[in-house]
């Protein structure tokens, strides 16, 4: 079956730091990958996605790459923010009659002023 | 567009009642999700609809919780009776690219 694997939580970084939350799949056909995040009491939100391998997709600071040698979609920011404090979802889906988004089970991160 | 809309935003409920979930889409997506957190199981994909039709129902855990999608603008989870290991936040999500899903900011269940 499809499965995503993110790294464990809680990440405590403090502002400007470097970040990087580690995120690998395994999936039965081509997935196109996500990354979701959710901010404390909403809903969660697209931030960036890539839908073959080598692509990367960005947005707000953030980067990840799909890497289909090693099944990876690493999230990076260079420089995090107080207001980056969120949880971080990777996903998957994969096309075709199975629409089902495959979430890993959340990275918590706080950034400290 | 206001995004999708759910209702209630917080539901307190003793066990044994049924509780009602609404959510309403984006206009013109086509495609409607329902999810469950849990601190325990993380996220799940209950049931999805396509133009209003259940596509796949496998993920909703008992007989006691069904879904309906009377039309392209409003859907409900319904749980009779509920119990306290239902108590989780409940997400709609829609789509019109079924590959960019937009979440409602959830229902918080409580069920005491």
């Amino acid at each position: 079956g499809n499965s995503v694997t993110q790294m464990e939580g809680p990440v405590t970084l403090s502002e400007e730091a470097f970040l990087t939350i580690n995120c690998t799949y395994t999936a039965t056909g081509y997935p196109s990958l996500f990354w979701y995040v959710q901010y404390p009491g909403e809903g969660l939100q697209l931030l960036l996605k890539a839908t073959k391998a080598d692509d990367k997709g960005s947005n707000k600071g953030f980067e990840a790459t799909y890497r289909k040698e090693t099944t990876s979609f690493h999230l990076e920011k260079g420089s995090v923010q107080v207001s980056d404090s969120a949880v971080y979802f990777c996903a998957l889906i994969i096309g075709g009659s199975n629409y089902k988004l495959t979430f890993g089970k959340g990275t918590l991160l706080t950034v400290n002023p | 567009d206001a995004g999708v809309i759910q209702s209630p935003r917080h539901e307190v409920t003793e066990m044994g009642q049924e509780v009602t979930l609404r959510c309403k889409p984006i206009s013109g997506h086509d495609y409607l999700f329902w999810y469950r957190q849990t601190m325990m199981r993380g996220l799940e994909l209950l049931i999805y609809f396509n133009n209003n039709v259940p596509i796949d129902d496998s993920g909703m855990p008992e007989d006691r919780f069904s879904a309906k999608m009377p039309n392209a603008s409003f859907s409900t989870l319904k749980i009779q009776p509920s119990e306290p290991r239902d108590s989780a936040v409940y997400f709609c999500a829609s789509s019109l690219y079924v590959n960019i899903q937009y979440f409602g900011a959830g229902t918080r269940l409580s069920v005491l």
